[in-house]
């Protein structure tokens, strides 16, 4: 079964450019989710999808950041305009149906590096 | 919301010896507790997790304990291999949710042969 994965796996970008990162999950995971590690910090929550719907993206830092998942099969993450501080590595996770109050291992993909100049 | 603490940053023993990470959180309603291995280069793994309807579960050479009256869960590896370098993290569910994990920031594990 093929996991996880993203596209593109770095990306340099200068500031003010526009930058899309794609992720696919695995195949038949309705929950996707997208997170961020700024260098030597933590992995942040950034949004979760159900299947084409954004369930909660109250980790999304500002509205320079879109995602969108439509069809409910991969998603994009979108940065425009790119500052410095949105260089980390954007990471995307997959997890099959939550029932209520029980857990599901979420898949990670490999990640994207983005470094802004 | 949840906020998770994780020590040590880094940690170095000699092959052999075990290993103990130690993690915090601060969301009393936090009852999910997984642990993700990144490798060099690679994506982070879940290697091990525990609900809170239990103190302690073992897999292999891997252990993780639970005490949530004080809030602390940790991760231990004995007879640790070089193959066990990598980066830890822990993690917890923010605000009672069941998806919306919050990280630790991670400890970089060195076992040296």
């Amino acid at each position: 079964e093929a996991g996880v994965t993203q596209f593109p796996s770095h990306s340099v970008i200068e500031k003010g450019q526009t930058v899309t990162l794609r992720c696919d999950p695995i195949s038949g995971h309705d929950n996707l989710y997208w997170y961020r590690r700024v260098m030597g910090k933590e992995i942040k929550f950034l949004l979760h999808f159900v299947k084409e719907s954004k369930q909660d993206e109250s980790g999304m830092p500002n509205n320079r950041f879109l995602a969108e998942r439509t069809g409910g099969t991969y998603s994009t993450l979108k940065v425009q305009p790119a500052e410095l501080e949105d260089s980390g590595v954007y990471f995307c996770a997959s997890s099959q149906d939550l029932a209520t109050w029980s857990y599901n291992e979420q898949f990670f993909g490999p990640g994207t590096r983005l470094t802004v100049l | 919301g949840e906020n998770v603490e994780q020590h040590p940053s880094t940690l170095s023993v000699q092959e052999g010896d075990s290993a103990v990470i130690k993690c915090t959180y601060s969301d009393s309603a936090s009852n999910y507790f997984p642990w993700y291995k990144q490798e060099l280069g690679k994506r982070p793994q879940l290697i091990i997790d525990i609900r809170s309807n239990v103190g302690e579960k073992k897999d292999q050479r891997i252990a993780v304990t639970l005490n949530k009256t004080a809030k602390h869960f940790s991760l231990h590896i004995t007879e640790t291999q070089p193959e066990d370098s990598a980066v830890y993290f822990c993690a917890a569910p923010k605000g009672g949710s069941n998806y919306k994990l919050t990280f630790g920031k991670g400890t970089l594990l060195t076992v040296n042969p």
